[in-house]
C-alpha cells in the first residue's frame, strides 16, 4: 500500500541553522512529491512540488528538496531558519490515479530559538 | 484568486447534533477534495468532486456524513447524529484538472463535539 514517512515528529533548530526535514514514501511507481507548511489555526500552503526532471527542486520562503529514487526519499531543506518558520511540515505524495489521489504523512513539527 | 474559503471557522455543538460546512473553491478550480485532519496527524482523504459529480468516498465518510457540490461550485460537508469522535478540523482544498495539479487548501472549519 502507499504509504508516507515522516521519520522525525518534532525538530528543533536555532534562528539561522541549518534544516534537514526527512520524507520517505512507498509506491510503486514514481509519483508527485509535495511538501507543504501549516501554521497553527491555518490551511496547508504548498512550498514545493516535483513531478518530473530535475530532482533538487526550489521552493517558496527559500526552501529547497531533493527527490532521490533509488532512497524513495524527498527531504526539504532549508540553509537558514528564520524564527517565523515554526510550523508544521507535511509531505505528500500525489498518486496517478483517476482523481488524484494525494497521501500525506504524519508531519514534522518545527520549533525555532531565538 | 481569492484562495479557497471555508466556513465557519469554528463549530462548537453537542453530541447528536447535525453541523454543516462549506466550502468556495477557487473559481476555475474544478476539482473538489475534503479532508479530515486530527491533532498530530495529516489530513485524511474524504471525498473528492469533479465539477458536480462525487466520484470518490473514503471508507472513514460513514453515512452519517453527505457531501454535495451543486452546479459544481461551493460545495457543503454535513455530519449528522455527531459523536465526540467526530472532532476534527475539516479542509476543503481545490485544484484544476491535471494529475500533477497541486492542491491548494482553505483555513478549514474545526468542529468541536461537547
Amino acid at each position: 500500500a502507499q504509504s508516507v514517512t515522516q521519520p522525525d515528529i518534532h525538530i528543533t533548530v536555532s534562528e539561522g541553522a541549518s534544516l534537514e526535514l526527512r520524507c520517505n514514501y512507498s509506491y510503486g511507481a514514481t509519483p508527485y512529491l509535495f511538501w507543504y507548511v501549516q501554521s497553527p489555526g491555518q490551511g496547508l500552503q504548498l512550498l514545493l512540488k516535483y513531478f518530473s526532471g530535475d530532482t533538487l527542486v526550489q521552493g517558496i520562503k527559500g526552501f529547497e528538496a531533493e527527490f532521490k529514487r533509488s532512497q524513495s526519499s524527498f527531504n526539504l531543506r532549508k540553509p537558514s531558519v528564520h524564527w517565523s518558520d515554526a510550523a508544521e511540515y507535511f509531505c505528500a505524495v500525489g498518486l496517478k490515479t483517476s482523481y488524484d489521489k494525494v497521501i500525506f504523512g504524519p508531519g514534522t513539527s518545527l520549533s525555532v530559538i531565538p | 484568486d481569492t484562495g479557497v474559503s471555508q466556513n465557519p471557522r469554528h463549530k462548537i455543538t453537542k453530541r447528536g447534533q447535525n453541523v454543516t460546512f462549506r466550502c468556495d473553491p477557487i473559481s476555475e478550480h474544478n476539482r473538489l477534495y475534503w479532508y479530515r485532519q486530527t491533532l498530530g496527524q495529516g489530513p485524511e482523504f474524504l471525498t473528492y468532486f469533479q465539477n458536480e459529480a462525487q466520484l470518490e468516498k473514503s471508507r472513514l465518510l460513514s453515512d452519517r456524513f453527505s457531501a454535495e457540490r451543486p452546479k459544481g461550485s461551493f460545495s457543503t460537508l454535513e455530519i449528522q447524529r455527531t459523536e465526540q469522535g467526530d472532532s476534527a478540523m475539516y479542509l476543503c482544498a481545490s485544484s484544476v484538472m491535471g494529475s500533477n495539479q497541486p492542491q491548494h487548501f482553505g483555513d478549514g472549519t474545526r468542529l468541536s463535539i461537547l
